[in-house]
């Protein structure tokens, strides 16, 4: 499977401010999938992000607040926008599997906790 | 949207008992997948299914694809302590598009020295 690398590991951040996210892959994959996991709940799609194309969000989720680059085949950035206390989660970025596609890996999260 | 529903929501056991959790969905899914979050980790894939009836292990753990295609379990046997953590099972609906997964609420599992 895919090693995948985010940053920040965490952070604190003030209501109002921006914190974008990057997740770094060892090797090419086409989708890499962006999620939410709020304290103590399951993890929540919020978009999927390929190459070369728009990301496709869930809904409840809008390019505004969360918007996604994806410039390239191993990297992908996610942005949470105007930021509020109750966007303090985990956020988790993912890739297909290289055998099977429905497999999905995980990076290690972003802790993001807004005062 | 679809939606799989988890029990049990929590687990306190014994080291060395064994351990048995399962999905349960009201629509089919083609992939059922079982997944294990430490604390401050991402969810780490434990087994992957994709046929009804499907019954694979790893190590001791243990999952199956429900005959129905709505249902999975997973089971863990002879617990020991690193086993604590939390257990997703997701699964990608029947129809569905752009591999997307649904995951359950979890389980979490405590294990007793």
């Amino acid at each position: 499977s895919a090693v995948i690398s985010q940053k920040p590991s965490r952070d604190i951040c003030q209501r109002g401010t921006s914190l974008t996210i990057q997740c770094q892959v060892d090797s090419q994959v086409t989708m890499m999938f962006w999620y939410r996991q709020q304290p103590g709940q399951s993890l929540t799609l919020i978009a999927t992000a390929n190459q070369g194309s728009e990301a496709t969000y869930e809904s409840g989720f809008v390019i505004d607040k969360f918007p996604i680059s994806r410039p390239n085949l191993t990297f992908s950035t996610l942005t949470v926008s105007n930021l509020s206390p109750e966007d303090s989660s985990i956020y988790l970025c993912s890739v297909e599997g290289t055998g099977f596609l429905e497999e999905q890996y995980f990076g290690p999260g972003t802790r993001l906790t807004v005062t | 949207g679809q939606q799989l529903n988890q029990s049990p929501q929590s687990m306190f056991i014994q080291e060395g008992e064994d351990v048995s959790m399962n999905c349960t969905s009201s629509s089919i899914f083609n992939t059922w997948l079982w997944y294990k979050q430490d604390p401050g980790e991402g969810p780490v894939l434990l087994i992957a299914l994709y046929k009804a009836g499907e019954l694979t292990s790893n190590g001791r753990l243990t999952a199956q694809f429900g005959i129905t295609r709505k249902d999975s379990f997973l089971n863990i046997s002879a617990s020991i302590p690193s086993d604590v953590g939390i257990y997703f099972c997701a699964g990608q609906p029947s129809g569905g598009s752009n591999y997307k997964l649904t995951f359950g609420k979890g389980t979490l599992l405590t294990v007793n020295p």
